[in-house]
């Protein structure tokens, strides 16, 4: 149980347009998602947590006008990079949080490598 | 806090050896803690968790220790194979903050067959 799908695994997208990710929580409902970034060599550095049918809550320093966070159902968040440009090139990976559940704790999905040429 | 921009540090074993990875967390009200495996290009596996009324968590060849005094986690690994190669990260959560991970800086296990 507990699975997490995250799609794409990779995008490469040009300059200025805008690129969605998808986060599925599979086999449970996520009362909380969170997204991260990832470059290389280093950790994974928290972006936002959303909850679902709230705005999310972003990290300082983090853009919510660039990285629009949508938690439409408890088994849905998408991110969106708007007007992407080469420096957004990074891993991002979500997580999936379901409160009460036996190692339900924090579920990842498989990450998404961006582009941006 | 959290560690961006640090690059990780390495440790490298032989096979059939022991692996100690260490980690300093930061916020003495954290928690929870898990200790994550990930793979290049792969998102992070959970290996073993520890909450902070424990000091010692054992499963299947790993150990998880817990030192509140010093802010210190470590994660043992007995008779490292070929397959734990991979980089550990160590993540802390505050019950308090909206239940958010925060991941430690990470070390890469590199095993020598």
């Amino acid at each position: 149980g507990a699975v997490v799908s995250q799609h794409p695994s990779w995008v490469i997208c040009k300059s200025g347009t805008s690129v969605k990710i998808e986060c599925r929580s599979l086999d449970f409902q996520a009362t909380t998602m969170f997204w991260y970034r990832q470059f290389p060599k280093q950790s994974l550095m928290l972006m936002a947590t959303s909850n679902e049918g709230s705005k999310a809550t972003y990290e300082q320093g983090v853009e919510k006008d660039k990285f629009l966070i949508n938690h439409a159902s408890l088994t849905l968040s998408t991110l969106t990079v708007t007007s992407a440009h080469p420096e957004d090139s990074s891993f991002y990976i979500c997580s999936a949080h379901a409160q009460g559940g036996v190692n339900y704790g924090y579920t990842f999905g498989s990450g998404t490598r961006l582009t941006v040429v | 806090g959290e560690s961006v921009g640090l690059h990780l540090p390495t440790l490298s074993v032989q096979e059939g050896d022991n692996s100690i990875i260490n980690c300093a967390y930061s916020n003495s009200a954290s928690d929870y803690f898990i200790w994550y495996k990930q793979e290049s290009g792969k998102g992070p596996q959970f290996i073993i968790d520890i909450r902070s009324n424990m000091d010692k968590r054992q499963g299947q060849r790993v150990t998880v220790l817990l030192n509140k005094t010093v802010k210190h986690l470590s994660l043992q690994i007995a008779a490292t194979q070929p397959g734990d190669s991979a980089v550990y990260f160590c993540a802390e959560n505050i019950d308090n903050q909206g239940g958010k991970l925060i991941f430690g800086q990470g070390t890469e296990l590199s095993v020598k067959p």
